[in-house]
């Protein structure tokens, strides 16, 4: 019963690879999110998307590609992997508006 | 621009002592706060939200804060600390713009 769930949890890639991480939520939620952590622990929005409609990119690489098949599915794809983008990934939802944001459990990527 | 500030990127207290960890946010609109735990290698965790009326809003596992317009602060307290405590923990802002800003976070330590 898990509310917004990721996969996979831990991934360790070589550079220059594409990866892709998925997230699904089951709180029927319009808005879904995917946030960055870096190695200082600190967080930043990547991407936000309303209804499948993308509404936020921050200044992400291109290498950097959102996927929503549907408004409960949020995928994150991303090519040639590079050094920094070792990082944990989170998957987040939420009702429409100013409303509380619901994390997943994160995805540890390690790019070696 | 809306900004979260955490005080302090490590507190130390000794169990059953007073937590405080101090949050203030810059904003030109009514925001919505929050206060999220993160234990190691573990997703984000809502501990409690302001979003409007009571402006001492209480959490889980003791956890309370109180929005000061005022002093646009959001301080996260709890009256007695306990070993499981020990955490990482996020104050972040909704400013209005379907997204969370986030402060760079506070290591809170117990010490036995």
């Amino acid at each position: 019963d898990t509310a917004v769930s990721q996969t996979p949890k831990y991934l360790v890639t070589q550079m220059g690879n594409d990866k892709s991480i998925k997230c699904e939520q089951n709180l029927g939620h319009d808005t879904m999110y995917w946030y960055k952590q870096d190695s200082k622990k600190f967080l930043k929005i990547m991407f936000s998307y309303n209804n499948k409609e993308l509404i936020i990119n921050e200044t992400v690489p291109n290498r950097f590609s959102p996927k929503s098949p549907d408004k409960a599915h949020l995928n994150l794809h991303i090519n040639s992997l590079e050094l920094g983008d070792s990082a944990v990934y989170f998957c987040a939802s939420s009702p429409s508006g100013k409303n509380t944001i619901y994390f997943g459990e994160g995805s540890w990527l390690t790019v070696v | 621009a809306q900004s979260v500030t955490q005080l302090g990127s490590h507190v130390s207290v000794s169990e059953g002592a007073l937590v405080l960890l101090r949050c203030n946010y810059s904003s030109s609109v009514p925001p919505y706060l929050f206060w999220y735990v993160q234990y190691p290698n573990q997703g984000l965790q809502l501990l409690l939200k302001y979003t409007t009326g009571a402006t001492l809003v209480k959490g889980i596992n003791g956890f309370e804060a109180e929005f000061k317009k005022s002093e646009t602060s959001f301080h996260l307290t709890k009256p007695s600390a306990h070993m499981s405590d020990a955490a990482e923990y996020f104050c972040a802002g909704n400013f209005g713009n379907e997204k969370l800003t986030f402060g760079t976070g506070t290591r809170l330590t117990i010490i036995p």
